[in-house]
């Protein structure tokens, strides 16, 4: 049982460049969220899911697109990469209930942009 | 909106010592409230939850917190670091009618051997 995978753990981009951050889980969770950890600022919130087909802001959205085709994966879209986005990205999963809230989280993507 | 406050940024303690770490939210409706650990170069794993029940909650590597509702706080707390407790500590909060997880800033602890 994988849990959630990320891909890549690395990247460096330019400024202006796009790229795909990949995030699978095989749990078949309902939930998915991309959270990105800056130094000393904690883990903020994306984009989230709460099914295929459904997606939602989170509390820093802008320069991110995310899609939900299906239960397992959910992509991180960046199109115009800038450096205020070198971060360390982190997706996660949790099951839908009352009483399951326990986030399971990828390895992370330490993504930077110069 | 929905907060949460970690007091301590970076803790420095000796082996031996006790630790507390704390975590303030600002939420009043339901919540299940949350530590998570991330040691050096590896992924945020859960370290303690709460939900409901017996408000002093025991995790794993001997950290237990404690659910105080009238004061909107969970703190961490351990009788005596490792070492190998040397990490950046997560605590987050549960809105159950929003679906989704709010996080504290992180405290880094370094404990010196």
């Amino acid at each position: 049982n994988a849990g959630v995978t990320q891909t890549p753990k690395f990247r460096i981009l330019k400024i202006g460049q796009s790229m795909t951050l990949q995030c699978a889980q095989d749990m078949n969770h309902n939930y998915m969220y991309w959270y990105r950890q800056d130094p000393g600022m904690g883990l903020k919130l994306i984009y989230y899911s709460v099914g295929a087909g459904i997606t939602d802001k989170g509390e820093v959205p802008n320069g991110y697109n995310v899609s939900r085709s299906t239960t397992e994966d959910f992509p991180l879209r960046l199109e115009l990469a800038a450096p205020s986005q070198t971060s360390v990205y982190f997706c996660a999963s949790s099951p839908l209930g009352a009483t399951n809230e326990k986030l399971f989280f990828g390895s992370g993507t330490q993504l930077s942009v110069l | 909106a929905q907060s949460v406050s970690q007091h301590n940024h970076h803790v420095i303690l000796s082996e031996a010592a006790s630790l507390e770490l704390g975590c303030n939210y600002s939420y009043g409706g339901t919540v299940n409230l949350f530590w998570y650990v991330q040691y050096p170069g590896q992924h945020l794993q859960l370290l303690l939850k709460y939900f409901s029940g017996d408000p002093l909650v025991k995790g794993i590597k001997g950290f237990e917190a404690e659910f105080i509702k009238s004061k909107f706080s969970f703190n961490l707390r351990k009788p005596s670091v490792q070492w190998s407790d040397t990490a950046e500590y997560f605590c987050a909060v549960w809105n159950t009618n929003a679906g989704k997880s709010t996080f504290g800033d992180g405290t880094t602890l370094t404990v010196k051997p």
